[in-house]
């Protein structure tokens, strides 16, 4: 059974150009977060999916940002117009009803 | 409002020395809490979760307990080695929080050899 996968897991982008984040869950879950580890800060809840809903976007900036998780494929967290205060390691975790979450490695976005 | 501190921030033991990792939490009405190992540039391994109605759990040289009423958790590591060098965090889930998780700043552990 594979882990929670994410790619790309290194992303470059210049200011204004759109980053798009995908995530994987591990086989049977159907419960999805967002994490932001920002330098030097602690992970931040960003949002939490099920398949096709939005349950608990709270912790999402109220713009530029938005996430999906569509019936077939990953979840994917999709940062328009980026800026570098968006630099930061964005991670996804899943878990089943249990609240376990389990976490994918990453995606470190760096803003040029 | 809903926070998870661990203090301090830095710790540094001697190869072969139990210790204890400290996180506390404002709220006691929690669902379960987490305790996850996170290595340089890496993500997040779960070492051990609590749930509410538990006092603690173990896993090999790993202990982790659970204080609700004093809002507190404890993270024993016995016989330390240079392997368990990484930052350690807490997580909580709050009671109505949508599962969502509460995370410490997390303690970086170095063992030295």
């Amino acid at each position: 059974n594979a882990g929670v996968m994410q790619n790309p897991r290194h992303l470059v982008r210049r200011r204004g150009q759109e980053a798009r984040l995908r995530c994987s869950p591990m086989k049977g879950h159907s419960h999805v977060y967002w994490y932001r580890q920002l330098p030097e800060e602690g992970l931040k809840f960003m949002v939490y999916l099920q398949k096709e809903n939005i349950i608990d976007e709270s912790g999402m900036p109220k713009e530029r940002f938005s996430a999906e998780f569509p019936k077939e494929g990953p979840s994917i967290l999709r940062i328009q117009q980026v800026v570098r205060g968006d630099s930061a390691a964005y991670f996804c975790a899943s878990s089943t009803e249990s609240y376990e979450q389990y976490f994918g490695p990453g995606t470190r976005l760096t803003v040029t | 409002k809903q926070e998870v501190t661990q203090i301090p921030a830095a710790l540094s033991v001697p190869e072969g020395e139990n210790l204890v990792l400290n996180c506390s939490f404002t709220d006691s009405a929690i669902y379960n809490l987490q305790w996850f190992r996170q290595d340089p540039g890496k993500g997040l391994t779960s070492l051990l979760l609590i749930q509410s109605s538990q006092r603690e759990q173990t896993s090999g040289r790993l202990n982790a307990s659970l204080d609700k009423s004093s809002g507190r958790s404890t993270l024993y590591i016995a016989a330390s080695q240079p392997g368990d060098s990484a930052t350690y965090l807490c997580a909580v889930t709050y009671s109505g929080a949508n599962s969502k998780l509460t995370f410490g700043k997390g303690i970086t552990l170095s063992v030295r050899p």
